[in-house]
């Protein structure tokens, strides 16, 4: 079992609404990355945080946003949710430049009516 | 850009059979490729990783080999046991060092008494 939390567990919003999703990382791990998981499908890479600056981004519009706090906690913001944006949202772990040290949460499930 | 293309699912196999789970990968640069497994219930794991041509991966009995002249690392193991059913995805990392991953579809694995 890794030291990734995520909360919180399921969450179910209407469309057009804001939703805030949080991580708490592996204990001595600098960058937090997110996953969108849709059902059936792998993960998709949003975005990555180091040093509490994104420095990666996948193909995901702006209304897709984070942060990432000196404890490296982190937070997935998103915003006028869509029902697309139903997913498994998943975040990992990892020390800066070892993707192998990568250590995921379980995923916050998110449903938007 | 970079792609990994994974062999359809499901699989169904009896206990002690042979597995193998195609992979190819598409990438610009000398990507690191690995596996994932999530068992049910739980959050994606690291299985196992190859870094460089002709390296090849192996934890727990699963085995993959990274094949630059066919792009390819596809999974296997030699005898399968009920409690490796779970869903496996294969994964790269595009370039050495980048924590961002791309990842397969993900096939699902059901092994039988």
């Amino acid at each position: 079992e890794t030291g990734v939390t995520q909360s919180p567990t399921h969450l179910i919003k209407t469309r057009g609404q804001q939703v805030t999703l949080r991580c708490s990382s592996q204990s001595g791990h600098n960058t937090v990355s997110w996953y969108q998981q849709a059902l059936g499908q792998g993960p998709q890479f949003i975005f990555q945080y180091y040093r509490e600056e994104e420095n990666g981004r996948g193909n995901f519009p702006p209304r897709f946003s984070g942060l990432q706090f000196p404890n490296y906690s982190s937070e997935l913001n998103v915003n006028a949710l869509e029902l697309d944006d139903s997913a498994l949202y998943l975040c990992a772990s990892s020390l800066q430049g070892s993707p192998d040290t990568q250590y995921f949460g379980p995923g916050t499930r998110l449903t938007v009516l | 850009g970079d792609s990994v293309t994974q062999m359809e699912g499901p699989v169904t196999l009896s206990e002690e059979a042979f597995l193998t789970i195609n992979c190819t990968y598409t990438a610009t640069g000398y990507p690191s490729l690995f596996w994932y497994v999530q068992y049910p219930g739980e959050g994606l794991q690291l299985l196992l990783k190859a870094t460089k041509a002709d390296d090849k991966g192996s934890n727990k009995g699963f085995e993959a080999t990274y094949r630059k002249e066919t792009t390819s690392f596809h999974l296997e193991k030699g005898s399968v046991q009920v409690s490796d059913s779970a869903v496996y995805f294969c994964a790269l990392s595009p370039t050495p060092g980048a924590n961002n991953l791309f990842f397969g579809t993900g096939t699902r694995l059901t092994v039988i008494p």
